[in-house]
């Protein structure tokens, strides 16, 4: 099955600066990668996502690259506030079978 | 996105005994799913809950364990039985409300005794 790994584990970063996330996968048939950010006690929020016939998406402060020939995938967050301090998950699906396999997360603290 | 509910929110159960979480959503939805979050840790796919037909799990969730049910678009039940307190953890349902995109419900903290 699909494997997901996630780097950095934790991130702090001075408020303003830039942040980012990167993820591997395994299997070459995975075709849509989502992220999701989940704060304290609360559910993950689906905040963005990329298939594998886009190499960026981009909104606002966010971004998401992916490269398809090495699997891999980032998650870029430009001029951090500390509201997006929380867990931030990467995802991957097979193609045709909907379900979700994560990555094992990244703590991102924002430094006031 | 769909309005997601689960019931309950939280619970405290002894070992050996089951507990039946509800997931709702306010639309019909093609895909439901089943997730486990253990503390502090990512999140783990149990099973798809598959209307009409039997749930799908993956490796390491057989449905002794977990039974599922799915009677509509809208509904569904996962149970964790004959609880040990390695099953303590907090459990999501998610909806698929196009092709691939998810949506969590607001999950079920189970802490078992």
């Amino acid at each position: 099955g699909e494997n997901v790994e996630q780097h950095p584990s934790t991130l702090s970063v001075q408020e303003g600066d830039s942040a980012v996330i990167k993820c591997t996968y395994s299997d070459s048939a995975s075709n849509y990668f989502p992220w999701y950010k989940q704060e304290l006690g609360k559910r993950p929020q689906l905040i963005i996502d990329i298939r594998s016939n886009v190499g960026e998406k981009k909104d606002q402060r966010i971004a998401v690259t992916l490269n398809k020939t090495a699997k891999h995938f980032s998650l870029h967050i430009t001029e951090t506030q500390p509201e997006d301090s929380a867990v931030y998950f990467c995802a991957a699906s097979t193609a045709g079978a909907n379900n979700l396999f994560f990555g094992t997360g990244t703590r991102l603290t924002v430094i006031p | 996105s769909a309005v997601i509910s689960q019931k309950p929110s939280r619970d405290i159960c002894q070992r050996g005994t089951s507990l039946t979480i509800q997931c709702q959503v306010d639309s019909q939805v093609t895909m439901m799913f089943w997730y486990r979050q253990q503390p502090g840790q990512s999140l783990t796919l149990i099973a798809t809950a598959n209307q009409g037909s039997e749930a799908t799990y993956e490796s390491g969730f057989v449905i002794d364990k977990f039974p599922i049910s799915r009677p509509n678009l809208t509904f569904s039940t996962l149970t964790v039985s004959n609880m040990s307190p390695e099953d303590s953890s907090i459990y999501l349902c998610s909806v698929g409300v196009s092709l691939v995109e998810q949506y969590f419900g607001p999950g079920t903290r189970l802490t078992v005794t």
